[in-house]
């Protein structure tokens, strides 16, 4: 079975700062990565996904995150964050299976709450 | 349209009560989700149905009754819920079950449900 930790419950940040929400994962198997935000009384929207290939993932709203293998990890981060990016992020991963089977399971992390204040 | 709609918005049952929650979707997607969030919480995978037919039930009690009459529909009916019951349940759908596990789920706004 997976689980995914997201390490921080809570990130405050001024505008105009950058941010790196931070991810890690552990699983028997090969996983899919996903990041997805969630504004206040409002669904989930995704922001970027890793399914192979490049490490480093671009997104929508200018976020981009880093698949590391070996540390299990997918961290995610923005060079210079805005009043409206104030929300909750998920990490969540679905894991593959043999023959490259998934599916769609999403395990979801805990959530970091980024509060942008001006 | 990248649209997931769900009604109602809000919800009030009582313990005895029988209520439908209801999803939609014209993107012609072909799996759908019900995942259930408790205040302060991920979300929590409840069943997914791949082409109409339920493919995954994350033993989810009873009292909880997915359906799936047609492609775009998506209804979750409740009976004899328990307060601990009360939350937001998603609804979310993507395209094709066969690459589900890698694919962009779209969320709705959920319903929020309050058993009393």
């Amino acid at each position: 079975a997976q689980s995914v930790t997201q390490l921080d419950s809570q990130v405050p940040v001024f505008e105009e700062a950058p941010v790196e929400l931070r991810c890690n994962y552990s699983s028997s198997v090969s996983v899919y990565l996903f990041w997805y935000v969630q504004y206040p009384n409002q669904g989930l929207q995704l922001l970027l996904k890793y399914l192979s290939g490049s490490t480093l993932v671009k997104g929508i709203n200018g976020f981009e995150a880093e698949f590391n293998k070996s540390q299990t990890s997918f961290h995610l981060r923005k060079p210079s964050v805005h009043i409206s990016d104030t929300a909750e992020y998920f990490c969540a991963v679905s894991d593959i299976y043999a023959g490259g089977t998934s599916y769609g399971k999403l395990t979801f992390g805990q959530g970091t709450i980024l509060t942008v204040h001006p | 349209d990248t649209e997931v709609t769900q009604t109602p918005k809000h919800l009030v049952m009582g313990m005895t009560n029988k209520k439908s929650l209801k999803c939609e979707q014209h993107m012609g997607h072909r799996a759908m989700y019900w995942y259930k969030q408790k205040a302060k919480k991920p979300p929590e995978l409840m069943f997914v149905y791949s082409y109409e037919k339920l493919s995954i039930n994350e033993s989810v009690p009873s009292r909880f009754s997915p359906e799936c009459p047609n492609s775009s529909l998506l209804n979750l009916h409740l009976h004899a819920l328990q307060p601990e019951d009360s939350a937001l349940y998603l609804c979310a759908s993507s395209q094709d079950p066969s690459l589900a596990g890698q694919e962009t789920q779209y969320f709705g706004p959920g319903t929020r449900l309050l058993v009393l």
